[in-house]
């Protein structure tokens, strides 16, 4: 079955330690990017992979990296999390960028800093 | 840059009524557009999407959505509402031309479906 898997699904965390969040696709896809889901505010992208080894910051990277060693993954480190990185988290991928490109989503990961 | 807005936070219909969603977007070259859906604790999935082929796009559990680029819109509209449908609903655009970002998310549209 196509899909993206992450985990964990729920993780509660304090503050200063480091975390990291994998997201794993079996479609062969190119491109793969991380959102957090915040109230009000929709998906706002973090960081995004073109292809392996090369990654980019999206619209609210600081806090996070990711790497892209490998196509199928994709993981979201948090070095030292702090309460605002709260959040609901989604990986997507896509067989490639641009028009008419839609984007296959993981389940996501809760996430809870104290 | 490209933008979307999607002009209602949350809507609430009856069951078997019609269901109206807002999409307003903003994109500098040809855009795609997409509906995604996002029921209580799951997922994103994908509901309908824009390809610049026919402009009335019908997609999932009878929902449709209408392209109009006189008017920057896209809403998504359903002859009947089910109970089933009550979810979260994010407009998405997409712009080939415009850095590398291919997704751009409404801040999203909570329906709610009342027995």
């Amino acid at each position: 079955e196509a899909q993206v898997t992450q985990n964990p699904r729920y993780l509660i965390t304090v503050t200063g330690k480091k975390l990291t969040v994998t997201c794993s696709q079996n479609m062969n896809h190119e491109y793969m990017s991380w959102y957090r889901q915040d109230p009000g505010l929709g998906l706002r992208q973090i960081y995004y992979s073109m292809n392996v080894e090369v990654t980019d910051k999206g619209d609210v990277p600081e806090g996070y990296k990711v790497s892209r060693k490998e196509k199928r993954n994709f993981p979201l480190i948090l070095e030292s999390p702090s309460p605002n990185q709260t959040s609901l988290y989604f990986c997507a991928s896509s067989p490639q960028t641009g028009v008419n490109t839609e984007a296959f989503f993981g389940q996501g990961t809760r996430l809870t800093v104290v | 840059a490209q933008s979307v807005t999607q002009l209602d936070s949350h809507v609430s219909v009856s069951e078997g009524t019609p269901v109206l969603l807002r999409c307003n977007y903003s994109s500098s070259y040809s855009p795609s557009l997409f509906w995604y859906v996002q029921h209580p604790n799951k997922g994103l999935q994908l509901l309908l999407k824009y390809t610049s082929a026919a402009t009335l796009v019908k997609g999932i559990n009878g929902f449709e959505a209408e392209f109009k680029k006189s008017e920057t819109s896209f809403h998504l509209t359903k002859p009947s509402a089910h109970m089933s449908d009550a979810a979260e609903y994010f407009c998405v655009v997409s712009d080939l031309y415009v850095g590398n970002t291919p997704l751009v998310f409404g801040k999203g549209t909570r329906l709610s479906v009342i027995a």
